[in-house]
């Protein structure tokens, strides 16, 4: 069946803008997240969500960051007013809370560079 | 608060040989799952292999096991006569919480020689 996928797979744009990335999760996962990889931060997580509520956003680095996800499926993610420190790969993964595991399956990202 | 801990930034091998990869961690919960993932240069996060806490047995998948060692809290993972394909980014991640949501280390990248 089909992974995660993402959009786009990669996003230049300027200082000051907003960028949307989306992400659609393997059909069926009620659990989804998004992290971000930086060359000086790593893998952190940005937000979990459960059907279309996000009980943890603690991962969210400052309000310009926004995530909603609709009809149990897609996510879009939101950065407002565009920083250079933004610039990292957005993975989004997803999860079957039917697995003891709740491994997560992650897509291929989204690189964001902010000029 | 939870940690995970990854020693080794870089580890160079000789194929076929067997190679571990170290990781600790940090946690008070009893209840707690152990990942290990394997990110190659095209960026994509490959989901290895999986240890919960309460497992009675050390988890294996084709070459890769994972030896652990609740006391002293670690996890190392093993491969087993490794392949020039195993080079790549491999992250070691603890899943935390209610939410499930992975704390990962910094990741050790193996470079597998000729």
């Amino acid at each position: 069946g089909a992974g995660v996928s993402q959009s786009p797979s990669n996003k230049v744009t300027e200082k000051g803008k907003d960028v949307e990335l989306r992400c659609d999760p393997i059909s069926g996962h009620t659990a989804l997240y998004w992290y971000r990889q930086s060359l000086g931060q790593g893998l952190e997580f940005l937000i979990y969500f459960q059907g279309n509520s996000a009980p943890d956003k603690s991962g969210l680095p400052s309000d310009r960051f926004s995530a909603e996800r609709t009809g149990g499926s897609v996510s879009t993610l939101t950065i407002q007013r565009t920083q250079q420190e933004d610039s990292a790969v957005y993975l989004c993964a997803s999860s079957s809370r039917d697995r003891s595991s709740y491994e997560q399956y992650f897509g291929p990202g989204t690189r964001l560079t902010v000029t | 608060a939870q940690k995970i801990t990854q020693t080794q930034p870089g580890m160079f091998v000789q194929e076929k040989e067997a190679v571990t990869l170290d990781c600790t961690y940090d946690t008070s919960d009893p209840s707690y799952g152990l990942f290990w993932y394997k990110q190659p240069s095209s960026g994509e996060m490959i989901f290895l292999i999986y240890q919960g806490s309460y497992d009675q047995q050390n988890a294996t998948e084709g070459r890769y096991s994972l030896n652990f060692q609740k006391a002293r809290k670690s996890a190392n993972l093993v491969i087993s006569a490794s392949q020039l394909g195993d080079s790549a980014m491999y992250f070691c991640a603890m899943r935390e919480g209610v939410t499930q949501k992975l704390v990962f280390g910094q990741g050790t990248r193996l470079t597998i020689n000729p």
